[in-house]
């Protein structure tokens, strides 16, 4: 397996403009995550999804942020509209069973909002 | 939410022993992980420990458990240059990974 992968690996826009983060989870894994990780707040849970239903997005900052598990393939997460304390790397994490089993995360998006 | 707390870097001279500590809130998770962040890269996990365990080894690592502190440390013998990166422990909160801040080791020739 390839493991997880995220695309795009960088992602430079204009504040105001609609950001998509997209993730690929590790086929049959059950549970799908999206974290932030900043300088000034360290790595953030912002949802997860089991079985392609959002779980928990208590972390999910404000409205701006929206995050849609279609199947289980495939996951986005949007910003809109985007603004400069968006910027941050997003992380993009599967595992087989959830907590209590490993994670494993993809490369990575490293969004720049200008 | 759970706080997970670290001392944010540590320098340590190649070959010799790395100890990078964490405190955590949660006495309820299962399990306690450490993760390794190098450059550019997302986490890997190193190793982890089941919360009814004091000690586990694993080649170079020792991870110790002191749940009465809320305390855990995560030592890497020989100390390589390789080693380099940010390490991370994290308790399970609500289902999904808390983590702490992250250490940065930095390993000196």
């Amino acid at each position: 397996d390839a493991g997880v992968i995220q695309s795009p690996r960088h992602e430079v826009t204009e504040m105001g403009q609609e950001v998509t983060l997209r993730c690929k989870p590790i086929s049959g894994h059950d549970y799908l995550f999206w974290y932030r990780q900043t300088m000034m707040r360290g790595l953030e849970l912002l949802i997860y999804f089991n079985n392609n239903v959002p779980i928990d997005d208590s972390g999910m900052p404000e409205d701006r942020f929206s995050a849609k598990m279609p199947n289980a393939s495939f996951s986005t997460l949007k910003i809109q509209p985007s603004e400069p304390r968006d910027s941050a790397v997003y992380f993009c994490a599967s595992s087989p069973q959830g907590a209590g089993t490993e994670a494993f995360f993809g490369q990575g998006t490293r969004l720049t909002v200008v | 939410g759970e706080d997970v707390e670290q001392s944010l870097f540590l320098s340590v001279r190649e070959g010799d022993s790395s100890v990078i500590n964490c405190t955590y809130t949660d006495s309820s998770s299962t399990y306690l992980y450490w993760y390794k962040q190098e450059p550019g890269a997302g986490l890997q996990l190193l190793t982890y420990i089941f919360s009814n365990m004091d000690m586990k080894q694993d080649q170079r690592l020792t991870v110790l458990l002191n749940k009465k502190d809320k305390h855990l440390s995560l030592r890497i013998a020989d100390t390589q240059t390789g080693d380099s990166a940010i390490y991370f422990c994290a308790e399970t909160f609500r289902g999904a990974l808390t983590f702490g801040s992250g250490t940065r080791l930095q390993v000196q020739p």
